[in-house]
């Protein structure tokens, strides 16, 4: 019974590029967050979609990032023309509703050089 | 609104030592969650406890304990007999049942445990 997945887990992109995280839920589990950690930050909720429907994105940067989680397949995190300020662990959880225990993934390094 | 306030940003133990790492949350909300999480140096995030707002009784897991203090806003994580592969950050978060469905995590303590 596999965890939440999370691929990459290191990916670099240039300045300019696209980046795409994706995250597969755990087996059952309809809901997943995603959450950004700046370094030397804690972590900041971003998006939290169940399957085709964003629910609350109070998190994201009004540009430059969106977030789907489509009715079959992994939620994708995509953010374009990436910055330097970019860089960060995004970790992805998943959980079967609300106010349940989340399970993470192990995060995707982004690096942006 | 809701907040969670990790005040410890480092603390260094001995091992062997007992340490506590407090953690403060504001909320409006009667009934919420509260969270305890471990990212080791290897960066995942390892769930550790988790506590709704109707339980006070304090909890024990081996060398872990967690004192929920209600009329203090308090959650606080005990190490006991702190070995070094406690060194980690720990995250406190709270999730409010009613506020939707993300979480707001503390700052987080990053616990050295020396040899």
């Amino acid at each position: 019974n596999a965890g939440v997945m999370q691929n990459p887990r290191h990916l670099v992109r240039r300045r300019g590029q696209e980046a795409r995280l994706r995250c597969s839920p755990m087996k059952g589990h309809s809901h997943v967050y995603w959450y950004r950690q700046l370094p030397e930050e804690g972590l900041k909720f971003m998006v939290y979609l169940q399957k085709e429907n964003i629910i609350d994105e109070s998190g994201m940067p009004k540009e430059r990032f969106s977030a789907e989680f489509p009715k079959e397949g992994p939620s994708i995190l995509r953010i374009q023309q990436v910055v330097r300020g970019d860089s960060a662990a995004y970790f992805c959880a998943s959980s079967l509703g609300q106010g349940r225990g989340y399970t993470f993934g192990s995060g995707t390094r982004l690096t942006v050089v | 609104a809701q907040k969670v306030t990790q005040a410890q940003t480092e603390i260094s133990v001995v091992e062997k030592e007992d340490v506590t790492l407090d953690c403060v949350y504001e909320t409006r909300d009667t009934t919420y969650y509260l969270f305890w999480y471990k990212q080791p140096p290897s960066g995942e995030l390892v769930f550790l406890i988790r506590r709704n707002s109707f339980d006070e009784q304090n909890e024990i897991s081996g060398r872990y304990s967690w004192n929920f203090q209600k009329s203090t806003s308090s959650f606080n994580f005990t190490i006991t007999a702190s070995q070094v592969v406690d060194s980690a950050v720990y995250f406190c978060a709270l999730s409010e049942s009613n506020y939707g469905q993300n979480f707001v995590f503390g700052p987080g303590t990053r616990l050295s445990v020396l040899p």
